[in-house]
């Protein structure tokens, strides 16, 4: 079966550090998402690529947080420098593209920041 | 723009016992919207979807889910709970736009 492949699967890390997480799309998708999901906030949506563009990272914080797509096959997300507020399962989603999709979710990267 | 609010964060059944989970929505276009399941430390799988076709959507696992325009809701059910049933449930609207917008998730507890 097709999936979405998220690593790493668990991260933890000290205060200050980068942190990388990545995002393998399903083959022929060309959506992503970048969701943060807390027990505070819920699901948050942090960033929107389509065709590998980003299209709405207005959920992002700027300052700390950049998401790019190098190629189709790869999706990451990064933090630098990472405060403990960070801590949460981050997920990737993928989909075709059209208004009515379902999304593919990977595992997701459980991150926590000391 | 489009919302969807689901009415309990949390809802508890006896394994065996029917289960309803609340969403409503709210939308300028015409909604497709969505039941997502997650399970614990998993990522999220769709359950069913709804996309202007049959009123009464049928999905994975016994759930199915009736789409009520009058009352802008898209209640998800199943006539018996069972233990492997408990997870995070997602209500999402999507169709009016890319980005398909989350409910803040309903927790349901099966007890034995």
């Amino acid at each position: 079966d097709a999936r979405v492949t998220q690593t790493p699967r668990h991260k933890v890390t000290e205060m200050g550090q980068e942190v990388t997480m990545r995002c393998q799309p399903i083959l022929g998708h060309n959506t992503v998402f970048w969701y943060r999901q807390t027990m505070m906030q819920g699901l948050e949506l942090l960033a929107y690529f389509r065709n590998r563009a980003p299209l709405d990272d207005s959920g992002m914080p700027k300052d700390r947080f950049s998401a790019e797509m190098p190629d189709a096959t790869l999706a990451t997300l990064k933090i630098q420098p990472s405060e403990p507020r960070d801590s949460a399962v981050y997920f990737c989603a993928s989909g075709t593209g059209s208004k009515n999709e379902k999304l593919f979710f990977g595992s997701g990267t459980q991150l926590s920041v000391l | 723009a489009q919302s969807v609010t689901q009415l309990d964060s949390h809802v508890s059944v006896s394994e065996g016992t029917p289960v309803l989970l609340r969403c409503n929505y709210s939308s300028s276009y015409s909604p497709s919207l969505f039941w997502y399941v997650q399970h614990p430390n998993k990522g999220l799988q769709l359950l069913l979807k709804y996309t202007s076709a049959a009123t009464l959507v049928k999905g994975i696992n016994g759930f199915e889910a009736e789409f009520k325009k009058s009352e802008t809701s898209f209640h998800l059910t199943k006539p018996s709970a069972h233990m492997s049933d408990a997870a995070e449930y997602f209500c999402v609207v999507g169709g009016g736009s890319y980005i398909p917008t989350f409910g803040r998730g309903t927790s349901l507890i099966v007890h034995p």
